[in-house]
């Protein structure tokens, strides 16, 4: 079956760029979108975006200023660049996969395979 | 952006209780966009529901989701010792997509 496994610095300096990856295993990156999920403490879950295995990305507007998506077939990762960090951005990083759904247009659907996420805190 | 609350923030239950989770949206949602997750300790989240109502791959039926337009439910019929654990809601119809605060199921 499919797993998914985030890589990256667990501390990172405020003011910095985060750099995240996430390798996929069992399954090929092709067909499926790839998300970015992280999950502040004490707060909501918040989704960053999307990445289809194309290239083609959509990003939360929130972030999107800050936030860079990108996948490696050949690799089958795909990785996630924050820039200008603050403490704000300390949460646990996740990426899921999801797929395409069609109801008289294509839209894309629920998270069905997640990583167990890799904890970031942005401090000095 | 849709905003999704849950209530209660804690359910504290026995096993073999009945747990019914809420998850109110700020807007109406087309009913086969809403999701639910469950996630315990340390491990990744695990899809539960999907389209409101049809259960994922592997989900036991003691599991069922309902609801329409801003209301929407998760019900456990009979809780299992394993059951025990954080379910979030989530929504896939507006972008960005949201998810709830996330209930807590607790053993009393």
């Amino acid at each position: 079956q499919v797993q998914l496994q985030e890589s990256g610095p667990g501390l990172v300096k405020p003011s910095e760029t985060l750099s995240l990856t996430c390798s996929v295993s069992g399954g090929s990156l092709r067909t499926y979108y790839w998300s970015w999920i992280r999950h502040p403490p004490g707060k909501k879950m918040e989704w960053l975006g999307y990445i289809y295995y194309s290239g083609s990305t959509t990003y939360n507007p929130a972030h999107r200023s800050r936030v860079t998506m990108s996948a490696d077939l050949s690799k089958n990762q795909i990785s996630l660049r924050l820039t200008s960090l603050t403490a704000a951005d300390t949460a646990v990083y996740y990426c899921a996969r999801a797929g395409a759904g069609y109801d008289g247009g294509w839209y894309v659907s629920y998270f069905d395979v997640w990583g167990h996420g890799t904890t970031v805190t942005v401090s000095s | 952006e849709i905003v999704l609350t849950q209530s209660p923030g804690i359910l504290s239950l026995s096993p073999g209780d009945r747990a019914t989770l809420s998850c109110k949206a700020s807007e109406i949602l087309r009913n086969i966009y809403l999701a639910w997750y469950q996630q315990k300790p340390g491990q990744a989240p695990r899809l539960l529901i999907y389209g409101t109502s049809t259960r994922a791959t592997d989900i036991p039926d003691r599991f069922s989701g309902s609801g329409s337009g801003t209301d929407f439910t998760l019900t456990i019929s009979s809780l299992e010792p394993e059951d025990f654990a954080v379910y979030y809601c989530q929504q896939y119809f507006g972008s960005p997509r949201t998810f709830g605060q996330g209930t807590k199921v607790e053993i009393k």
